[in-house]
């Protein structure tokens, strides 16, 4: 399957504590979103890629919040000293930038639990 | 917030027609997507429109009226399975990143 995949699917930690998600996007993909969904809301963006360049970073992001692509394939998420407020659904999409439209594909996201 | 407005849930029967409306700040988007999202499942690209008009896929049309800020996502002859949140989505300029509504639950009920 060459879908966008994440990893992990789950995380439970404890306030304080780092965490980092992955996300390996479809391969031919040069564009590599972030956003975050909480339950009953849609997608929030936090930032975005165009192959290893952090294009846009949402002004919503702390500075806990940190973000990479270094080879403009797979990309990591990192939240350091999280929160309570920062238990959410993360979800990354990948897309083909092209003149058109932007059509985004998904992936299943990584559930995060801080307790 | 989210400056995209979508009524938060719909209910109606199989084979029944439901239209889910988009308003948005006239302030405004360049055009609308449309995803669904089933329970525990990643949002999935339904249609774009770029240019006002109606843009028909099968089952589902999504229509656009950026004078009036305005769309929405026409879903005929119901099938359980889209018993689904349905988003829409502006884009501040072709190929930019996409600001989500707050979604749309559909129940389809027998």
């Amino acid at each position: 399957d060459t879908g966008v995949s994440q990893d992990p699917r789950h995380k439970i930690t404890k306030r304080g504590q780092n965490v980092t998600f992955r996300c390996d996007p479809i391969s031919e993909h040069n564009r590599l979103y972030w956003y975050r969904q909480t339950l009953g809301q849609g997608p929030e963006f936090l930032t975005y890629f165009q192959n290893e360049a952090q294009l846009e970073k949402s002004r919503l992001l702390s500075d806990r919040f940190s973000a990479e692509r270094p080879k403009g394939s797979f990309s990591t998420l990192e939240i350091q000293r999280t929160e309570q407020g920062d238990s959410a659904m993360y979800l990354c999409a990948s897309s083909l930038r092209t003149s058109g439209s932007e059509k985004l594909f998904f992936g299943s996201g990584t559930q995060l639990s801080v307790l | 917030g989210q400056s995209l407005e979508q009524p938060s849930e719909v209910t109606a029967v199989e084979g029944a027609i439901v239209q889910i409306n988009c308003t948005y700040q006239t302030s405004g988007f360049y055009g609308l997507s449309w995803y669904q999202q089933h329970d525990g499942g990643a949002p999935t690209f339904l249609s774009y429109n770029a240019l006002d008009g109606l843009e028909e896929t099968g089952r589902f049309s999504s229509f656009l009226s950026r004078s009036d800020s305005y769309g929405y996502l026409l879903l005929q002859e119901l099938q359980m399975k889209d018993s689904a949140s349905y988003f829409c989505a502006g884009d501040k300029a072709a190929g930019n990143k996409l600001t989500f509504g707050g979604g749309t639950r559909v129940l389809v009920k027998p």
